[in-house]
């Protein structure tokens, strides 16, 4: 057991460009979760999935954000036309789901975006 | 998810018992308590949760009142390593059901 394992691990872009951030979770896990933090805050929740299906996605998920889960293995968060308030620490977590039981959450180390 | 209203900050000298309290009182009937700790550039961290009895695991123990509009988690013997922000989300962690983060404790643990 790795851990969740996220790429990169710093981000700087400049504004409008296309950004992309991978996430490998815990291997076995089903649920996937994307998160957002900035400074001096909780982390926000983003979206989540349930192997490959994405079953949820917070209003706060703008259309220029879009993620992915293929084969329910690892994620990809895109942002399109990074706008400065994109700056973030994005947060991913996994966590083995059964049925009654309560979740705990795993989550990597976040990547840090910088927006110039 | 229960609105949860901790300390923004607490410190504890090295050694001794760390109570960090957190206030929920419009929890309802069958929402949980759950704490999670985030140290300096790693993401958060499950540590314990409850309903209404008391729990202990090999990291912490909580405290939850009676009436459940509060509780206390407690790190018996605080180390440097505990120094951490901590959260404490009144809510439910199963089904479809997803965890709201407050802006938690910042707990230093002093030398």
């Amino acid at each position: 057991d790795t851990g969740v394992s996220q790429n990169p691990r710093h981000k700087i872009t400049k504004r409008g460009q296309n950004v992309t951030f991978r996430c490998d979770p815990i291997s076995e896990h089903n649920r996937l979760y994307w998160y957002r933090q900035t400074l001096g805050q909780g982390p926000e929740f983003l979206t989540y999935f349930q192997n490959e299906a994405q079953l949820e996605k917070s209003r706060l998920l703008s259309d220029r954000f879009s993620a992915e889960r293929p084969k329910g293995s690892f994620s990809t968060l895109e942002i399109q036309r990074t706008e400065q308030g994109d700056s973030a620490m994005y947060l991913c977590a996994s966590s083995l789901l059964w049925t009654g039981e309560h979740e705990k959450l795993f989550f990597g180390s976040g990547t840090q975006l910088s927006v110039l | 998810d229960a609105k949860t209203t901790q300390p923004p900050s607490m410190d504890c000298a090295e050694g001794r018992a760390a109570n960090l309290p957190c206030n929920h009182s419009t929890i309802s009937g069958n929402e949980y308590v759950y704490w999670y700790r985030q140290i300096h550039s790693q993401g958060p961290q499950y540590i314990i949760h409850g309903l209404k009895n008391n729990e202990t695991n090999e990291m912490a123990s909580l405290i939850i009142t009676e009436d459940r509009k509060s509780s206390t988690l407690i790190l018996p013997h605080a180390t440097l390593r505990d120094t951490a922000v901590y959260y404490c989300i009144a809510g439910y962690s199963f089904g479809n059901e997803k965890l709201t983060f407050g802006t938690g404790t910042r707990l230093t643990i002093i030398p």
